[in-house]
């Protein structure tokens, strides 16, 4: 199957801070990616969706100002936690999906963010 | 509305086939049944995926009754690294991945 990177596995950082995390497809061309938070002990909640080279779309109670999403190229996406707050702190998890006739979704390992 | 319906738990002994149902009473013509797996602390993992007719892969076999309204994911011989939450999604092919509280799988020795 595709495979999907993401870096960091994990990250600690201060309040207040910024964190970067980084989201490959590293076999295949993602014209789709996807971001996901999942709280401890709860199931994945989609945050998300970008398309290469267009502005993401926010699901509903997610702030666009404090979650930055950048597809600039079909390999790559970021997400950047601004001002980051213990309240953050959560398993932070992208995945990608092709195009064509490709609709199945690959997911990276994660990336474990905790906000001291 | 939740789309679908699964068990929260289930145990299964090593060796044995697990069964893992799911009820999706309104599910539409152009809607699939997807199932991912997570094993904990992992990024949810693609099993298989179907439309109408049964399928089976390496990993798993995914039986849809004839009124599409429920199915069943079968693990033909569990092991314990199949300990996991498995997630039935239904969606269209466009459509977001959006995850219910799935079904925990214990499998033990």
């Amino acid at each position: 199957g595709a495979v999907v990177s993401q870096h960091p596995s994990r990250v600690i950082c201060k309040s207040g801070t910024s964190v970067k995390i980084e989201c490959r497809s590293l076999d295949f061309q993602a014209t789709t990616m996807f971001w996901y938070r999942q709280f401890p002990k709860q199931s994945l909640m989609l945050m998300a969706t970008s398309n290469e080279g267009s502005k993401a779309t926010y699901e509903q109670g997610v702030e666009k100002d404090k979650f930055l999403i950048n597809h600039a190229s079909l390999t790559l996406s970021t997400l950047t936690v601004t001002s980051a707050h213990p309240e953050d702190s959560s398993f932070y998890i992208c995945s990608a999906r092709g195009g064509g006739n490709t609709y199945e979704q690959y997911f990276g390992p994660g990336t474990r963010l905790t906000v001291t | 509305d939740a789309k679908t319906t699964q068990p929260t738990s289930m145990d299964c002994a090593e060796g044995r086939a697990a069964n893992l149902p799911c009820n999706h009473s309104t599910i539409s013509g152009n809607e699939y049944v997807y199932w991912y797996r997570q094993i904990h602390s992992q990024g949810p993992q693609y099993i298989i995926h179907g439309l109408k007719n049964n399928e089976t892969n390496e990993m798993a076999s995914l039986i849809i009754t004839e009124d599409r309204k429920s199915s069943t994911l079968i693990l033909p011989h569990a092991t314990l690294r199949d300990t996991a939450v498995y997630y039935c999604i239904v969606k269209a092919n466009t459509d977001k991945l959006i995850f219910g509280t799935g079904t925990r799988l214990q499998v033990f020795p």
